[in-house]
């Protein structure tokens, strides 16, 4: 959805270096989700932010919400092989539906 | 917990044909998501039921495409007649009706139209 934008498209890292991943909204966020999904396999999810400021970790993962710019960050930290994989972020956009529409996704290879 | 079910995995059909794909959501979970996703379009939301209801289903592309929620364990997307530029990954996912809860997805059905 172009209301999601995720940058960058691509990204290719050498195992043990960090990397982020944006995603910004050109409309208002109730919720801004994070997942991930390696290929021919569906979307795990990863964690959900609400309030702006808010910044939550899994393992060497850590995901933090910009509620003024509508806009969220993934981080990951020493990057390992098993990092890879498609990173798509998504929208609640009503608040209380549980309807989420996604970004186009930012694939991640990690070198070893 | 077995998590988001469908089938079939992998679907090779020609042009023309009824295509059926199914979904049996998490247990306890009151709200059911159809999504497609191709290269071109990303991840698009078809349809969403609550409590088996549809309550959303603008996504649907066209009068092709069908979906159902007889019970609350079961779902099924129907495309009739299938076209070439059906062919993509539907995912189905599903969730509790609140605040704050994730969608589950399944693993997916990946359709071909030949």
């Amino acid at each position: 959805s172009q209301e999601l934008e995720q940058s960058p498209q691509s990204l290719i890292v050498q195992e043990g270096k960090n990397l982020t991943i944006n995603c910004t909204s050109s409309k208002t966020l109730y919720g801004l989700y994070w997942y991930k999904q390696k290929y021919g396999e569906g979307l795990i999810f990863l964690m959900m932010l609400q309030k702006g400021g808010e910044e939550k970790s899994h393992e060497k993962i850590t995901a933090k919400l910009d509620e003024k710019k509508q806009q969220s960050s993934l981080h990951i930290t020493a990057s390992q092989p098993s990092h890879a994989g498609i990173y798509l972020c998504g929208a609640d956009r009503t608040g209380n539906t549980g309807k989420l529409i996604f970004g186009q996704g930012t694939t991640l290879q990690v070198k070893p | 917990d077995a998590g988001v079910i469908q089938s079939p995995r992998h679907e090779v059909t020609e042009m023309g044909q009824e295509v059926t794909l199914r979904c049996k959501p998490i247990s306890g979970h009151n709200s059911l998501f159809w999504y497609r996703q191709t290269m071109m379009r990303g991840l698009e939301l078809l349809i969403y039921f609550n409590n088996n209801v549809p309550i959303d289903d603008s996504g649907m592309p066209e009068d092709r495409f069908s979906a159902k929620m007889p019970n609350a364990s079961f779902s099924t997307l129907k495309i009739q007649p299938s076209e070439p530029r059906d062919s993509a990954v539907y995912f189905c996912a599903s969730s509790l009706r609140q605040e704050n809860s994730p969608l589950h997805f399944g693993n997916g059905t990946r359709l071909t139209v030949t």
